[in-house]
């Protein structure tokens, strides 16, 4: 079965740091450009970062441009994300999700999340 | 910035009942870089459409999706008991990378 699992959420104050992780398994993690897409409480969704398959393409949402770094490790089929300077807004479910291979850039496989909570 | 703006906001139907979701792009959609993805409570999004039209894997024929370029719609032709969640369209492209609508509510009368 394809999977991702999130880990690393939890509750911080606002201004540290925190460091998420996703562990892929069932497929070949390598070839796949990942992602992280948040929401809010009771809100939609809201696209994060991506990273390409050997890390040779990042993007990030403009807001977040500059706290959050995306990085991948392919030998342990792991995708991260640090967060750093966190506010109360960055509260909410962190998923990982793939990219499908020659399925017009959709997410076709999510993890179930993590939640961060930001206290002020 | 492509905004999806989804249509209505909540739609209440009754089980065997047609719905129909629209998402419209304020500029166009490039390659129909356009897919659909269903949420229930306390789950990830499952994707249903991909390409505008195409359904992904296991997804039951009852779910349909069409159009192009600024204007995409979402089928539900006769609907089950478990298809009742959240419904968002996403696109792909331009800056930022991806977006998505704010969702439509589809909920039991």
């Amino acid at each position: 079965e394809e999977q991702l699992v999130e880990s690393g959420g939890g509750l911080v104050k606002s201004g540290e740091s925190l460091s998420l992780s996703c562990l892929a398994s069932g497929f070949t993690f390598s070839i796949h450009t990942l992602n992280w897409v948040r929401q809010a409480p009771g809100k939609g969704l809201e696209w994060v970062a991506s990273i390409a398959s050997h890390s040779s393409v990042i993007s990030y949402a403009e807001s977040l441009r500059g706290r959050f770094t995306i990085s991948r490790d392919n030998a342990k089929n792991s995708l991260y994300l640090q967060m750093t300077s966190v506010t109360t807004d960055d509260t909410g479910v962190y998923f990982c999700a793939r990219i499908g291979i020659y399925m017009a850039y959709s997410l076709d496989v999510w993890g179930q999340g993590t939640t961060v909570t930001v206290s002020s | 910035e492509i905004v999806l703006t989804q249509s209505p906001g909540t739609l209440s139907l009754s089980p065997g009942d047609r719905a129909t979701l629209s998402c419209r792009a304020s500029q166009s959609v490039g390659s129909n870089y356009l897919a659909w993805y269903q949420q229930k409570p306390g789950q990830a999004p499952r994707l249903l459409i991909y390409g505008a039209s195409r359904r992904a894997s296991g997804i039951p024929d009852r779910f349909s999706g069409s159009g192009s370029g600024t204007d995409f719609t979402l089928t539900v032709s006769r609907l089950e008991p478990e298809d009742f969640a959240v419904y968002y369209c996403q696109q792909y492209g331009g800056s930022p990378m991806y977006t998505f609508g704010q969702g439509t509510k589809l909920e039991i009368e």
